[in-house]
This record gives C-alpha cells, sequence and structure tokens, in this order.
C-alpha cells in the first residue's frame, strides 16, 4: 500500500531551469495539497485541489503552477526556479467526507535552487 | 483567514515526564476539525491525534491527549510519560468542515526528550 508518493525525493536545480514534481496517490482521495516547509514557518500551502480538473491558490502560490488532470495525480511545476524556492516540499490527501478528514503526506521532495 | 499559532518554539521535558503543547486557532466556522502531526527527523508526517468540533469530549490516543476548548479557540497536546521516540516537530493544523477547505498548520513546536 503506497499511500501518497512523491517524485522525486532530492534535486538540485540551477536558477531558472525548470521542473515538475509529482505527486501521486492510491487511497482515491479528492482533495490533494502542495505545501512547501521553511524553518520557523511550517508547513505553507502553495496550491490545493477538491477534484479532478479543479485548482485552487493558497497562501504561497506565487512562482508556482500546478495540474490535476488525472483524480490521483497533482502536478507541481517551477517554470524558472529562484534560490527563494529553496525548500522542503510536500504532497498531501485527504477524503471529502466520512470520518477519515486527516491528511496523508507523502515523505517529501527536498529541492535546492543555486 | 484562519490561522493557526503554535507560540512555544521550543520545548524539553525529561524522559516519563508530562509535556504539554500549546495551539490557539482562529476561525469564524463552527464546524471543523483539529489535528496534531508529528515530523521527526524521517521527515514523515504522522499524524498523533484528531478532534471534531462538534465533539465536546477530548480525543485521547493512548499517551496522547488535548485538551479542547472551543470558546477559548485553543487545542493543546498532553503527551504523558515521555519517551525519547517522542522527540519530533510537532505541528498544530486546522481544516474547516465544508467542502473546498483548506487544511492550515501552525509554525511547529521542537520537542526535545532528555534522559
Amino acid at each position: 500500500n503506497a499511500g501518497v508518493t512523491q517524485t522525486p525525493k532530492f534535486r538540485v536545480l540551477k536558477t531558472g531551469q525548470s521542473m515538475t514534481l509529482l505527486c501521486a496517490q492510491d487511497m482515491n482521495h479528492e482533495y490533494m495539497y502542495w505545501y512547501r516547509q521553511d524553518p520557523g514557518m511550517g508547513l505553507r500551502l502553495i496550491h490545493y485541489s477538491v477534484g479532478e480538473g479543479t485548482t485552487a491558490k493558497g497562501e504561497v502560490p506565487d512562482g508556482y503552477n500546478v495540474s490535476r488532470l488525472k483524480k490521483q495525480n497533482f502536478l507541481l511545476g517551477l517554470e524558472s526556479a529562484a534560490p527563494s524556492q529553496t525548500s522542503v516540499y510536500f504532497c498531501a490527501s485527504s477524503y471529502i467526507g466520512g470520518r477519515g478528514k486527516e491528511a496523508f503526506f507523502g515523505q517529501g521532495t527536498r529541492l535546492t535552487v543555486v | 483567514a484562519q490561522t493557526v499559532t503554535q507560540s512555544q518554539p521550543e520545548m524539553s521535558v525529561q524522559e516519563a515526564e508530562t509535556v504539554t503543547l500549546s495551539c490557539t486557532y482562529d476561525t469564524s466556522e463552527s464546524d471543523y476539525y483539529l489535528f496534531w502531526y508529528k515530523q521527526p527527523p524521517s521527515r514523515q508526517m504522522i499524524l498523533v491525534i484528531r478532534q471534531e468540533a462538534y465533539k465536546q469530549q477530548n480525543a485521547t490516543e493512548n499517551r496522547f491527549s488535548v485538551n479542547f476548548q472551543k470558546a477559548a479557540k485553543s487545542f493543546s497536546l498532553k503527551i504523558s510519560d515521555s519517551q525519547l521516540g517522542d522527540a519530533a516537530m510537532y505541528f498544530c493544523a486546522y481544516r474547516p468542515a465544508g467542502t473546498a477547505s483548506k487544511l492550515t498548520f501552525g509554525t511547529g513546536t521542537r520537542l526535545q526528550v532528555t534522559l
């Protein structure tokens, strides 16, 4: 049982390069989220999705784009990476109803932009 | 906008003792969920405990319990009989019950457990 899987686990980018982070979940969850974690700032929401084909901005969306073409996948794109985007990125997913309201997390992606 | 505040950046507790981590939140919603997540050095986010706002009874999971004060918008985590494996970052999180709801985190409390 994979749960939430993030690809890649680590990445180093040069300023101006682009990349896509992939999040895949096998729990048939409606909600999916992308967070970034920085020291002393907790987890801040970048973008989220409440269902296939939908996306919405979170707290810190600038410099990122997302897509959810399939229910099980949520992609986070950086078109032109900047050093300020050096962070640990987490994907999460959750159900829309029932008791299972908690979010399940991937293992994170450590991204360094040099 | 909903906000979650954890005012203790770091806490320390001796093994076998009890520690309480604080969390307050701001919301105009009446129906919502509150969570405590643990993040050990492995970076994995692990759910510790969950509280549904419409339930007056405080949630308990083994050595972990919460003190949920809805009127005061307070949601503290008590860890009893602390163990070395409890050392981690602890995050408080809030989510309204409606659709299109966002999960909002506090800034975290780093818990050290000493011998």
